[in-house]
């Protein structure tokens, strides 16, 4: 079955950075979204992107999608220490989502 | 006014126990899902339901069963508890097909 892998599986940045986290999938996807989870709490939606877009931006976040190389980016930009967190990409097929084994960020102050 | 809410949010049993987790979602969504978070922080989805049809069963083993009383309400029962559940369980929901609304999640440990 297909899945979402993100790498890094884990990344360091001082507030201030910007932090890219990138996914690959394996097989045709409807969407990707990506969702955040702090510590102990469930995951947020951040973003979707449609298979027939190639980018997205909302805030300080941009995502770009690349079907051809079955691939994602997260970038956040100017990052926070608020935004430390796992961050997952989920592809959609049909019916059901898969998540990824996730990035850990953490963004010191 | 929380959205999704699953209780209780920490469950510790011993090995054989039957247990039930409950999830209720205030958002008017026609889906919903238990998903089971591993110690790698891996998700793997377990069930979701639409309109009170079971419409995604992955391969999960029988112990575990969805029961949904009306379209706000999933709970998940676990019949036989064995030390392998011991996970994060998190129920969502959603419109279908449209990004999903996690609850917080229930901590089972089975000792």
């Amino acid at each position: 079955s297909q899945q979402g892998e993100e790498d890094p599986q884990a990344l360091s940045i001082q507030e201030g950075e910007n932090a890219t986290m990138n996914c690959s999938y394996k097989t045709s996807i409807n969407n990707l979204q990506w969702y955040r989870q702090n510590s102990g709490r469930g995951l947020v939606h951040l973003i979707l992107i449609r298979s027939n877009e190639r980018e997205k931006h909302s805030g300080r976040l941009r995502v770009t999608l690349d079907t051809s190389k079955k691939s994602s980016s997260l970038l956040i930009t100017a990052s926070r220490a608020a935004d430390t967190a796992s961050y997952f990409c989920a592809t959609a097929s049909g019916s059901t989502l898969t998540f990824g084994k996730g990035t850990m960020l953490l963004v010191s102050p | 006014d929380t959205a999704v809410s699953q209780t209780p949010k920490y469950l510790v049993t011993q090995m054989g126990n039957d247990k039930s987790i409950k999830c209720e979602q205030n958002l008017g969504h026609d889906t919903m899902y238990w998903y089971k978070q591993d110690s790698k922080k891996f998700l793997k989805i377990m069930f979701s339901y639409n309109n009170k049809e079971l419409i995604i069963n992955e391969t999960v083993p029988n112990r575990f069963s969805p029961k949904s009383p009306d379209k706000a309400h999933l709970n998940l029962h676990i019949n036989s508890l064995e030390l392998g559940d011991s996970a994060v369980y998190f129920c969502a929901s959603s419109h279908w097909e449209s990004p999903l609304h996690f609850g917080n999640g229930t901590r089972l440990t089975v000792t």
